[in-house]
């Protein structure tokens, strides 16, 4: 069974631009979280998309956006990037039923901006 | 606020003794708490996961324990083994909010020969 895959592995953006990432659940998982892991920040919560609804949010600026689709894909877009988004964005895909199923991760965009 | 704290930042341990690590909560929402690895340029891996109905879950090589009224959980690996060697994160959520996970700062754990 495939995992979670996410694409771009790794991505170079200039400050200001914007970027969005894409994320494929594991087949039958219906809902995907967004994570961010920095080194001063650990890993923190962004958002979660459920029968392309958004079910839950971090405390992050409205920058951050996601969305999902009906195949459960979902992609995540940052707006006018600053220096702090570098970091390692990291997708989780669960069942959500029963609702204590543990995430399971992909490999994760590494975004850098200059 | 660090609601998911673990406080030893490194961890080494001799390969086939018993690895411990900790993690302390101060949400008392919080009522499922999981277990992941994670190695370099990989997303974290689930271990093992426990409710807080439960004081105690294993799997394989694997325990976790959980003691509500120290906010605290532990994971037990024995026997440990090299590729064990990665860091270890604890994580909490609140029933209705799962995907919503809390975690920890991580713990780097060296088995070695």
């Amino acid at each position: 069974k495939a995992g979670v895959t996410q694409t771009p592995r790794y991505l170079i953006k200039t400050r200001g631009q914007q970027v969005t990432l894409s994320c494929s659940p594991i087949s039958g998982h219906r809902s995907v979280s967004w994570y961010q892991q920095t080194p001063g920040q650990g890993l923190q919560f962004l958002f979660e998309y459920f029968s392309e609804t958004q079910r839950n949010k971090g405390n992050f600026p409205g920058r951050f956006s996601g969305r999902q689709f009906s195949n459960s894909r979902s992609e995540m877009n940052v707006s006018t990037l600053e220096l702090g988004d570098s970091a390692l964005y990291l997708c989780a895909s669960s069942f959500r039923t029963p609702d204590n199923s543990p995430l399971h991760f992909g490999n994760g965009t590494r975004l850098t901006v200059t | 606020d660090q609601q998911v704290k673990q406080n030893s930042p490194s961890l080494s341990v001799q390969e086939g003794r018993i690895s411990i690590l900790n993690c302390d909560y101060t949400n008392s929402m919080f009522d499922y708490f999981l277990w992941y690895k994670k190695y370099p340029a990989e997303g974290p891996t689930f271990l093992i996961s426990i409710s807080s109905i439960k004081d105690k879950n294993e799997d394989g090589r694997f325990t976790v324990f959980l003691n509500k009224s120290a906010k605290h959980l532990s994971l037990h690996i024995v026997p440990s083994q090299p590729g064990d060697s990665a860091v270890y994160f604890c994580a909490a959520s609140v029933t209705g909010t799962a995907s919503k996970l809390t975690f920890g700062t991580g713990t780097r754990l060296q088995v070695t020969l």
